[in-house]
């Protein structure tokens, strides 16, 4: 099980859109549609943020998405605010219920 | 409301082994298909899946910490324990418990995080 591969930063001015890839194999994001993603501000525990590849809990806002396509999920956060700026973190079931995480991406709100 | 918190030795010896204890409340790992998972984090680092355990004492570990990690639950006192063999500096990290249910592939919500240094 390796780390899934994140870019190790984005960035974007409030208002704008910004994408975090989050690229594993056939074993573990091409092989499921069990991907979530984490939202972890500095000094604080992560946050559930998608689950299931694009499903949102109840409180996180719709600007949040997320979708998949083949080995590669995606995290978008449209309009971006100021409270966005945090380190993101995918998530991967990746078979008989062991998971494995990204690399991390910190979002910057310029 | 479902909350968890970590406990646990903040400064480890090299070679020492780690018991850190997840306290949680609002669920029970006696109800079908609740579970209990741990993360690490070494600082400025990325997130590491560990152990989870579930409540028909199915457990699952990390392939590359097999080894040296037991995981166990104390039913009755809404407890789950992870034990961590042979401990190393780089085994230094922020160790978090989190809330999961078979069949639902994340975890939600998580404790606040326990920071173990290993150093001698």
């Amino acid at each position: 099980q390796s780390a899934l591969t994140q870019p190790r930063s984005v960035s974007g001015s409030p208002g704008q859109s910004v994408t975090i890839s989050c690229t594993g194999t056939s074993s573990d994001v091409g092989g499921y549609n069990y991907v979530s993603w984490y939202q972890q501000h500095p000094g604080k525990a992560p946050k559930l943020m998608i689950y299931d590849v694009s499903k949102r809990p109840s409180g996180v806002p719709d600007r949040f998405s997320g979708s998949k396509s083949g080995n590669t999920a995606s995290l978008t956060i449209s309009g971006l605010q100021a409270e966005d700026e945090a380190d993101y973190y995918c998530c991967s079931y990746a078979g008989s219920y062991s998971y494995v995480f990204g690399t991390g991406t910190k979002v910057t709100v310029l | 409301q479902i909350t968890l918190k970590e406990s646990g030795p903040t400064l480890v010896k090299p070679t020492q082994t780690l018991t850190l204890t997840c306290t949680f409340s609002g669920f029970s790992l006696s109800t079908s298909g609740v579970g209990v998972g741990w993360i690490r984090q070494p600082p400025g680092k990325a997130l590491e899946w560990l152990a989870l355990i579930y409540w028909d004492d199915d457990k699952r570990y990390s392939p590359s910490l097999k080894s040296r990690l037991t995981i166990t639950k104390d039913t009755s006192k809404n407890q789950v324990v992870l034990t961590m063999t042979n401990m190393d500096p780089v085994d230094t990290a922020t160790y978090y418990c989190a809330h999961n249910v078979r069949y639902s592939n994340w975890f939600d919500p998580w404790g606040q995080g326990t920071l173990v240094t290993v150093s001698s």
